[in-house]
């Protein structure tokens, strides 16, 4: 079945320690997101790409990094910049076509400080 | 910022009767989408209105959009108890979303037995 796998579903990182999130998609979809989710506050945007090699910062980008090496992938790095990383965190994809259709996504990962 | 607001937060019916949401937004869209949330779970869509349609239906799902108002409803009908989750309503500008959906802050629908 095609869709997006987010892994881990659960982690954890300890104070100044960088953690990758990532994000893998059989949809052969151009076009990759992710966004953070926090209680209350809906889901906010923190990097996007449209095509390999290429992606744009969102709106709460600062202490985040992304790649964008092969068409499948788009890992996310949070790192000790930072300051409050605790949060639900969703990747997602979408075709050209989006004036018609939506954008699929994983299933989250929750990452807490500890 | 938040493009999108949703209208209630939170919503309690029982099951049968029907729910409706509503959306509001700020700027001129290509399309405006409502996506469902269960606990803990990843998004998903559920249907797309493009700017220029005024109603949709999927299913027992009904949108109506009203770009001079810059508004949406999404009624459910005959609710059902798996139909509780958060509803997200998300807006798309320039290329239809090309550079990123703005999402809502969501309403919490809770379906009584």
């Amino acid at each position: 079945d095609g869709g997006i796998t987010q892994s881990p579903k659960y982690l954890f990182r300890k104070e100044g320690q960088n953690v990758t999130l990532s994000c893998e998609q059989n949809l052969n979809h151009d076009a990759m997101y992710w966004y953070r989710q926090d209680p209350g506050q809906g889901l906010r945007l923190i990097y996007y790409s449209q095509i390999v090699n290429d992606f744009q910062k969102g709106d709460i980008a600062e202490g985040y990094s992304v790649s964008r090496e092969k068409k499948e992938s788009f890992p996310l790095t949070v790192t000790s910049a930072q300051k409050n990383p605790t949060a639900f965190y969703l990747c997602a994809s979408s075709i050209q076509d989006r004036i018609n259709y939506g954008y699929t996504f994983g299933s989250g990962t929750r990452l807490t400080v500890v | 910022s938040q493009q999108g607001e949703e209208d209630p937060q939170a919503l309690s019916i029982q099951e049968g009767e029907n729910a409706t949401m509503n959306c509001s937004y700020k700027t001129s869209i290509n399309n405006l989408q409502w996506y469902r949330q269960n606990s803990g779970r990843g998004l998903v869509h559920l249907i797309l209105i493009r700017s220029n349609e005024r109603e949709k239906h999927s299913g027992r799902l009904r949108v109506t959009l009203d770009t001079s108002k810059k508004s949406s409803s999404l009624l459910i009908t005959a609710s059902r108890a798996a139909d509780t989750a958060s509803y997200f309503c998300a807006t798309a500008t320039s290329g239809g979303g090309a550079d990123g959906l703005t999402f809502g802050k969501g309403t919490h629908l809770i379906i009584q037995p």
